[in-house]
């Protein structure tokens, strides 16, 4: 079974600059997360879609990033004007759905550098 | 809020050692309670899980036994490898809840 791909798997960007990771959840999975995991700390739930809905940006800096998850599948992450602060793995995840009994699967995430 | 507490790393041991990472959490009433794993390079891996209170998780050797009587859910394994070198992660779910919500991790190193 092919897990969740992430792409691209390194950037590196100046500040101010634009930038976008995509993902692709494993096939048949309802549930898709992006986490941003800034070193030396645990990975922070950015947005939760369920489907192609939101369920939980609460904590999506929403000045500057976006996602969306066309058609339920795949889902792009946007940070635009990127901050120092953003550099951090940014990882996608899936599941069958969001109840807490299904497992979770993460890519190998993608890590970004703002300079 | 809920939250996860880890014991702060590197944890660097010689291979065949016994291993314990600490973990304890807060949380409004029971979480589902995980361990993850994060070799260099490489994305999250779920290493076990458990579900309920008393409730052992294990895989790879590895083992934790969810305690609510002191919110804990300490890593062990009996003999490390040079090969279990990697950051592990203890995370909840709460019971109603969809999202995992981490500690910061612990680093563990293992010479040969």
């Amino acid at each position: 079974e092919a897990g969740v791909a992430q792409s691209p798997r390194y950037k590196i960007i100046e500040k101010r600059q634009s930038v976008a990771f995509w993902c692709n959840p494993i096939s048949g999975h309802a549930t898709l997360y992006w986490y941003q995991q800034i070193l030396g700390q645990g990975p922070k739930l950015l947005i939760q879609f369920q489907n192609n809905g939101v369920v939980d940006d609460s904590q999506l800096p929403k000045d500057r990033f976006s996602a969306e998850r066309l058609k339920g599948v795949d889902s792009t992450l946007k940070i635009q004007p990127a901050k120092l602060e953003d550099s951090a793995v940014y990882l996608c995840a899936s599941s069958l759905q969001g109840a807490p009994g299904n497992t979770i699967y993460f890519g190998e995430g993608s890590w970004l550098t703002v300079v | 809020g809920n939250s996860v507490t880890q014991m702060e790393g590197p944890v660097t041991l010689s291979e065949e050692a016994f291993l314990t990472i600490n973990c304890t959490y807060t949380a409004t009433g029971y979480p589902s309670l995980f361990w993850y794993v994060q070799y260099p390079g490489e994305g999250l891996q779920l290493l076990l899980k458990a579900t309920k209170a008393d409730d052992k998780g294990s895989n790879k050797g590895f083992e934790a036994t969810y305690r609510k009587e002191t919110t804990s859910f300490h890593l062990e394994k009996g003999s490390v490898q040079v090969s279990d070198s990697a950051v592990y992660f203890c995370a909840l779910i709460m019971e109603y809840g969809n999202k995992l919500v981490f500690g910061a991790g612990t680093i563990l190193r293992v010479k040969s």
